[in-house]
C-alpha cells in the first residue's frame, strides 16, 4: 500500500520567515508527486513534480523532488497570515490514477 | 464559475438514514474522483469514474455506498443507512483524460461536510 509521510505535522512562524515542509513517500511504481493548499475548504492545486531536481517555482512558493531518496520540499520565502493553512502531499502511482495522501502539516503564520 | 461544485455544502442526518450528494466537475473533464476526508487527516480516496465507467472502487467503500455517473457528467455519492462513523468531508476531483502529465492534476471541489447525529 502506498504511504506518504509529511513532516512536521505543525509548525508556527513569524511573518517574513520561510518554511520548509517535508514528503517522504513509499509507492510502486512511481508516477508523480503533488502539493495542495487546503484553507478550511477544499484543496487547491500547487504543484505537480515528476522529475527528480527540477524546482517548480510560483511566487514565494518552490518544490522539488528527490526520487533517489523518496522525498519532496515545498518552500515558502516571506511568509504572509495568507499562507496559513494545512499543506498537503500526494502521490500517482503510474499505473492508477488515485491519489494517496499524506496527513498534511498545518501553518500558521503569525503577524 | 468554471469550477467544480458540489451539492450540498452541508447536510446533517440522523443514524439510519440515506442521504445523497451531487458533483458537478469541470466541463472538459472526463475523469471524476470521490474522496473523503476526517478532521486532522488527509483525503482517502473512494472511487473514480472515466467518462461513466466507474474504474475503481476502494476496500473503504462498504456496500452502503454507491456512486453513479450516468452521461459522464454529474456524479452522485449515494450513503445508505447512514452511521456516526461515515460523518466526514465528502470531496469530489476531476481530471482531464488526455495523456500527458497535465491528466493526473485533479481540480477539487468544495466539499460536503456530512454529519450523522
Amino acid at each position: 500500500e502506498d504511504k506518504v509521510v509529511q513532516s512536521p505535522l505543525s509548525l508556527v512562524v513569524h511573518e517574513g520567515d520561510t518554511v520548509t515542509l517535508n514528503c517522504s513517500y513509499e509507492v510502486t511504481n512511481f508516477r508523480s508527486l503533488l502539493w495542495y493548499k487546503q484553507e478550511k475548504k477544499a484543496p487547491t492545486f500547487l504543484f505537480m513534480l515528476t522529475s527528480s531536481g527540477i524546482e517548480k517555482k510560483s511566487g514565494r512558493l518552490s518544490s522539488i523532488l528527490d526520487k533517489k531518496e523518496l522525498f519532496s520540499i515545498l518552500n515558502i520565502t516571506a511568509t504572509q497570515t495568507g499562507d496559513s493553512a494545512v499543506y498537503l502531499c500526494a502521490v500517482v502511482p503510474s499505473n492508477d490514477y488515485k491519489l494517496s495522501f499524506g496527513a498534511g502539516t498545518t501553518v500558521t503564520v503569525r503577524a | 464559475d468554471t469550477g467544480v461544485s458540489q451539492d450540498p455544502r452541508h447536510k446533517i442526518t440522523k443514524r439510519g438514514q440515506n442521504v445523497t450528494f451531487r458533483c458537478d466537475p469541470i466541463s472538459e473533464h472526463n475523469r471524476l474522483y470521490w474522496y473523503r476526508q476526517t478532521l486532522g487527516q488527509g483525503p482517502e480516496f473512494l472511487t473514480y469514474f472515466q467518462n461513466e465507467a466507474q474504474l475503481e472502487k476502494s476496500r473503504l467503500l462498504s456496500d452502503r455506498f454507491s456512486a453513479e455517473r450516468p452521461k459522464g457528467s454529474f456524479s452522485t455519492l449515494e450513503i445508505q443507512r447512514t452511521e456516526q462513523g461515515d460523518s466526514a468531508m465528502y470531496l469530489c476531483a476531476s481530471s482531464l483524460g488526455t495523456s500527458g502529465p497535465t491528466s493526473y492534476e485533479q481540480y477539487f471541489g468544495p466539499g460536503t461536510r456530512l454529519t450523522v447525529t
